[in-house]
């Protein structure tokens, strides 16, 4: 089966800067990377996907890149502001969809 | 937000006893799924279910069982709890399965506590 592995596992960054979270997957199967965002005491929130035919996609401050050949995919977050604090799973999915184990971002002001 | 109702949101509850956590989704979406979520684990699989009465198992369904007699209803029951169950408990849901594309949606989840 899929094994997604996520890193950093923690990351802390001064407001305004960028965040860069890296995830690799083993299944060469694997067609669909969504990422989520989980705030304190709530589910993980849908906050941007990219499928494997593309390898860029863009949405405001948020991207996330995949290489297919080196099976890994990426979220960017720039001008980083203290509501980006969460957890973000990164997921790969073919015959099933496997998480990430999350990395907690913090924002600094 | 995705129509999902997890219930109850949270739970103490002692070990050997029964429970079963209620997932109610107003999507009509045909995949329902349980996740437990643990540090350093992310989310993990229990139990998936694509159809009514059409259920299978995930990567940690020791101990734990699953019924959906109706579309929107999705009962995930721990026989007898025991304090490795202590955990966070998502409901989620997709139109479709995984490896298609479809996206899949999160409850708020469910704390359980087995004391």
């Amino acid at each position: 089966g899929e094994n997604v592995e996520q890193h950093p596992s923690t990351l802390s960054v001064q407001e305004g800067d960028s965040a860069v979270i890296k995830c690799t997957y083993s299944d060469s199967a694997s067609n669909y990377f969504p990422w989520y965002k989980q705030e304190l005491g709530k589910g993980p929130q849908l906050i941007i996907d990219i499928r494997s035919n593309v390898g860029e996609k863009k949405d405001q401050r948020i991207a996330v890149t995949l290489n297919k050949t080196a099976k890994h995919f990426s979220l960017h977050i720039t001008e980083t502001q203290p509501e980006d604090s969460a957890v973000y799973f990164c997921a790969a999915s073919g015959n099933d969809m496997r998480f990430g184990a999350g990395t907690r971002l913090t924002v600094k002001p | 937000d995705a129509g999902i109702t997890q219930s109850p949101r949270h739970k103490v509850t002692e070990t050997g006893t029964p429970v079963t956590l209620r997932c109610h989704q107003t999507e009509n979406h045909r995949y329902m799924y349980w996740y437990r979520q643990d540090p350093g684990h992310g989310l993990r699989l229990i139990h998936y279910s694509y159809g009514v009465k059409d259920t299978d198992k995930g990567e940690v369904s020791d101990g734990y069982s699953v019924s959906r007699s109706k579309t929107e209803d999705f009962l995930l029951t721990l026989e007898s709890a025991t304090s490795s169950q202590t955990s966070v408990y998502f409901c989620a849901i997709s139109a479709d399965m995984p490896g298609s594309g479809n996206t899949i949606y999160f409850g708020e989840g469910s704390w359980l506590t087995v004391v």
